[in-house]
């Protein structure tokens, strides 16, 4: 069984659609992360939700909008695709906050095209 | 500067060499973790420590808190272990800091 699962895989849309990745871990763990890869391999974190609930939120555009309906899924909503949207998008989770020395486990990855 | 620093940024290796990855960081942490980004883009955590030393099979992860060093040794590399290696430092408030990573290419 996959631990942590992105979809989709790949993504390719046009500038100024929205468009949302989702993700989900069966580890029953409590925090869940977006990280953000470049085209030069730089892996940024974008948010983290802990038991549904926003903890970090670094500077990104207020077009992502990251939603948990529960604590086993965190989707990320983009509105109005930019070209330097561009990026692999990835998904993780760890047993709860990072900070508490926990190892994380990351989804495939989503590598999003806009053109 | 960064707040995280890898050394080298690309290697090169012969396959059987000894292979050392070093990270310093330049903020107070409460662990550091050794990611693995293999060339079809997936990440696996290969380490997680906040003191000592961790062994793996091949793999070796050092750090030294003191100095805000730590080091991911490969002995007897081999092509599998081609990847981009990098280091993640856990601060305080949930803080994560990466390293730029470091591109391993191992030839046969």
């Amino acid at each position: 069984d996959t631990a942590v699962s992105q979809t989709p895989k790949y993504l390719v849309t046009q500038m100024g659609n929205d468009k949302s990745i989702k993700c989900e871990q069966n580890l029953g763990h409590d925090t869940m992360y977006w990280y953000k890869q470049d085209s030069k391999k730089f892996l940024k974190i974008m948010f983290s939700y802990n038991n549904k609930e926003l903890i970090i939120n670094e500077t990104v555009p207020n077009r992502f909008s990251p939603k948990s309906p529960d604590k086993a899924h965190l989707n990320l909503h983009i509105n109005s695709l930019e070209l330097g949207d561009s990026a692999v998008y990835f998904c993780a989770s760890s047993r709860n906050l990072a900070g508490a020395n926990n190892e994380q486990f990351f989804g495939p990855g989503t590598r999003l095209t806009v053109l | 500067k960064n707040e995280v620093e890898q050394s080298p940024q690309n290697l090169t290796a012969q396959e059987g060499e000894f292979i050392t990855i070093n990270c310093s960081y330049s903020v107070g942490i409460s662990a550091l973790h050794w990611l693995q980004q293999h060339p079809g883009g997936g990440i696996v955590s290969l380490f997680m420590l906040s003191s000592g030393k961790k062994k793996h099979g091949r793999l070796i992860a050092t750090i030294n808190i003191q100095e805000k060093h730590s080091s991911l040794h490969i002995t007897a590399s081999h092509p599998r272990d081609s990847a981009v290696y990098i280091c993640v430092v856990s601060g305080g408030a949930q803080k994560l800091v990466f390293g730029q990573g470091t591109r391993l290419t191992i030839n046969p």
